[in-house]
């Protein structure tokens, strides 16, 4: 089973700052990995699939990069809505795994 | 757009079997291709996947959980379910299903469902 890390657990930020998330893949799992948005009381949104692509709807803000074992989530410039945990997932041999998540706060 | 609910009961007693359903609007849960899935957040915790099923009926769950995890499809109405048996207090949690359309990632979720293991 992979396992993915992220880091750092929290990062806590302002607004119009920019933002940079890591998560690590215990194995390779190539370009297959998503980000996810989730908001107090509200499900997890999906950001970005395949490492870089957009999902429909998603602010150009948000960018992801990676492949392997190394991925990270990018915001340019934090807006107030983004203020959030952010997940990343992976699915390999026919199992789904998230990391741990990342708390973006406000400063 | 696929839209999909949760429902079932909030309250379970240890032991017993959790039961939940997930209804699919907007779009036929025998699409090729789709996996139907479950995934639960214990409170303040992050996320953990449960289990799918693909649309054909193959199921692939999480083996932390293998041995108390049923998933089935109901063409009929639309639906499929979770059974989670022998549930504990650790097993209290939203419960959310989602839909992964290409294979990956789950490109849409239900709003959850809070799901309580007490006496």
């Amino acid at each position: 089973e992979i396992v993915l890390t992220q880091s750092p657990a929290t990062l806590s930020l302002s607004p119009g700052e920019g933002a940079t998330l890591s998560c690590r893949a215990s194995q390779s799992v190539r370009s297959y990995l998503a980000w996810y948005q989730q908001k107090p009381g509200q499900a997890p949104r999906l950001l970005i699939y395949d490492a870089s692509n957009r999902a429909t709807g998603i602010p150009a803000r948000f960018s992801g990069s990676g492949s392997g074992t190394d991925f990270t989530l990018t915001i340019s410039s934090l807006e107030p809505e983004d203020f959030a945990v952010y997940y990343c997932q992976q699915r390999s041999n026919w199992l789904w795994t998230f990391g741990q998540g990342t708390n973006v706060e406000i400063k | 757009q696929l839209q999909l609910q949760e429902s079932g009961p909030g309250l379970v007693k240890p032991s017993e079997t959790l039961s939940l359903t997930c209804t699919v609007s907007g779009g036929s849960i025998s699409s090729s291709n789709y996996f139907w899935g479950w995934i639960r957040q214990p409170p303040r915790k992050g996320l953990e996947w449960i289990g799918n099923i693909y649309y054909s009926g193959s199921t692939y769950y999480n083996p932390s959980l293998r041995g108390r995890v049923t998933m089935s499809v109901d063409t009929s109405r639309n639906q499929f379910s979770l059974r989670l048996s022998s549930v504990t207090a650790a097993d209290t949690a939203v419960f959310y299903c989602a839909v992964v359309q290409g294979g990956y990632y789950f490109d849409y979720w239900g709003q959850g469902t809070l799901v309580s293991v007490s006496s």
